[in-house]
């Protein structure tokens, strides 16, 4: 079965450290690849995706993410966290003949970052 | 602001009562699904609407089952509630196009349902 895994499910940073959050899909072929985060009490939001193109994604807030096929991996990056940044992010992958088919698109179960000021 | 809005926002319900949960779509998006996310879970898939006809559907029982309407808000029915519903329930819309969606998909913050 497809699947999504976040290896690290709580994370926890000093301002000004640096984040990666692993994500790992078990399942081959093209993909389209996505990271959401949901601050405290608010709705989940697009960080950024990858479809096609540069492996090395930029979003929002400083993030980054880099596309490795041969890992099978879209772990997520940024170089200095704030308070502000502490949330849950979400990795989301499906096949990019599913793109629109929100059935197929797999999430992983989430990581909790904190950063403490 | 994903102008995705949700109501209400938070409601308490008993075990075998029924409950609908309301979603207004974001302008321009024909397509609206529905997630339920329990504490510290991924949101899980319940279905999605395409054009007020279901069109993909998560391993939900039939006691979940939802509506589209022709201006694309959408409702989630559930009915003989059990403890186990209880959850944050999302709706997400998103934009369909022959050959070409972009996948990302619009939430709104949700409805936080209680079953004692």
């Amino acid at each position: 079965a497809q699947s999504v895994s976040q290896h690290n499910h709580h994370v926890i940073l000093s301002e000004a450290a640096s984040l990666e959050l692993g994500c790992n899909y078990s399942y081959g072929g093209t993909v389209n690849l996505f990271w959401y985060v949901q601050y405290p009490g608010q709705h989940l939001q697009l960080l950024l995706k990858y479809f096609s193109g540069d492996p090395l994604v930029k979003g929002i807030k400083g993030f980054e993410a880099e596309f490795i096929k041969s890992k099978f991996s879209f772990n997520l990056r940024k170089p200095s966290v704030q308070w502000s940044d502490t949330a849950e992010y979400f990795c989301a992958v499906n096949r990019e003949r599913d793109a629109g088919n929100n059935r197929k698109l797999i999430w992983g179960l989430g990581t909790s970052l904190g950063v403490n000021p | 602001e994903t102008g995705v809005t949700q109501s209400p926002t938070h409601l308490i319900k008993t075990r075998g009562q029924q409950v609908t949960l309301r979603c207004s779509s974001q302008s321009g998006h024909n397509t609206v699904s529905w997630y339920q996310q329990a504490l510290g879970q991924g949101p899980q898939f319940i279905f999605q609407y395409y054009r007020e006809e279901e069109n993909g559907r998560g391993n939900f029982p039939p006691r979940f089952s939802g509506l589209q309407f022709p201006n694309y808000s959408s409702e989630l029915n559930v009915n003989a509630l059990e403890l186990d519903d209880s959850a944050l329930y999302l709706c997400a819309s998103s934009l369909q196009l022959a050959g070409a969606n972009t996948g990302e998909l619009f939430f709104g913050e949700g409805s936080r349902l209680t079953v004692l």
